[in-house]
């Protein structure tokens, strides 16, 4: 199985940015997802990372580097709706048909 | 386009009770995969089926069961229910059986007393 790890809370006001940290161990990797989910809705799709460094989509990025079994997701002129769980999942390369996740990190945005 | 449906939304059943959890994919997804997610926790992987095939199994006893239809809806079927699967279930499709996104259903709470 994989462990994977990221911070249980985070708070930042409007505007500012904030990096979610996520750390994993798998035998194969094949591949890093990070989710939104609002409180009491489904995960969306943010981003995927499989080859190593950042990736831009508007004001999320994500980084992957993979000799450190680490990733960051990197949210940029925060907003209050952005205000979340955000969930690292990664992909095994012996179980490709599911993803593990993480618990989330919450994010608060403050005004 | 429809996205991922699932129904019921909530449930309340009793222990020892058994349940049944709908979902229907995206038009033209063949995978369905089932996901458990205990409050304060991430989704933990249950079943994926793939072209009416079961193709994984998470670390589920056997109390939970799962099958896919001709047309890609899928059913999860849980037995002799315990108060720990409490739960929010999300069914999530996508196109290929190792695609790079799935998306998720707005899940089913049960909620066992």
């Amino acid at each position: 199985g994989q462990n994977i790890d990221q911070p249980t809370e985070m708070t930042a006001t409007e505007g500012a940015i904030v990096q979610i940290n996520c750390t994993y161990q798998t035998s194969g990797f094949n591949g890093l997802f990070w989710y939104q989910q609002h409180a009491g809705e489904a995960p969306t799709f943010l981003s995927y990372n499989v080859l190593d460094g950042l990736e831009e989509k508007g004001r999320f990025s994500s980084f992957l580097s993979r000799s450190k079994g680490y990733s960051y997701l990197l949210l940029k002129e925060l907003q209050m709706k952005d205000s979340a769980s955000y969930l690292c999942a990664v992909r095994d390369r012996g179980n490709d048909y599911k993803l593990s996740f993480g618990a989330g990190t919450t994010v608060t945005v403050r005004a | 386009d429809a996205g991922v449906t699932q129904s019921p939304t909530h449930l309340i059943k009793t222990r020892g009770q058994h349940v049944t959890l709908r979902c229907s994919p995206i038009s033209g997804h063949k995978s369905v995969s089932w996901y458990q997610q205990v409050l304060g926790q991430g989704p933990q992987f249950i079943f994926q089926y793939y072209e009416k095939e079961e193709r994984g199994r998470g670390n589920f006893p056997d109390r939970f069961s799962a099958r896919q239809f001709p047309n890609y809806s899928s059913e999860l079927n849980v037995n002799a229910l315990l108060l720990g699967d409490s739960a929010l279930y999300l069914c999530a499709s996508s196109s290929g059986q190792f695609n790079t996104e799935a998306f998720f259903g707005q899940g089913t709470r049960l909620t066992v007393v």
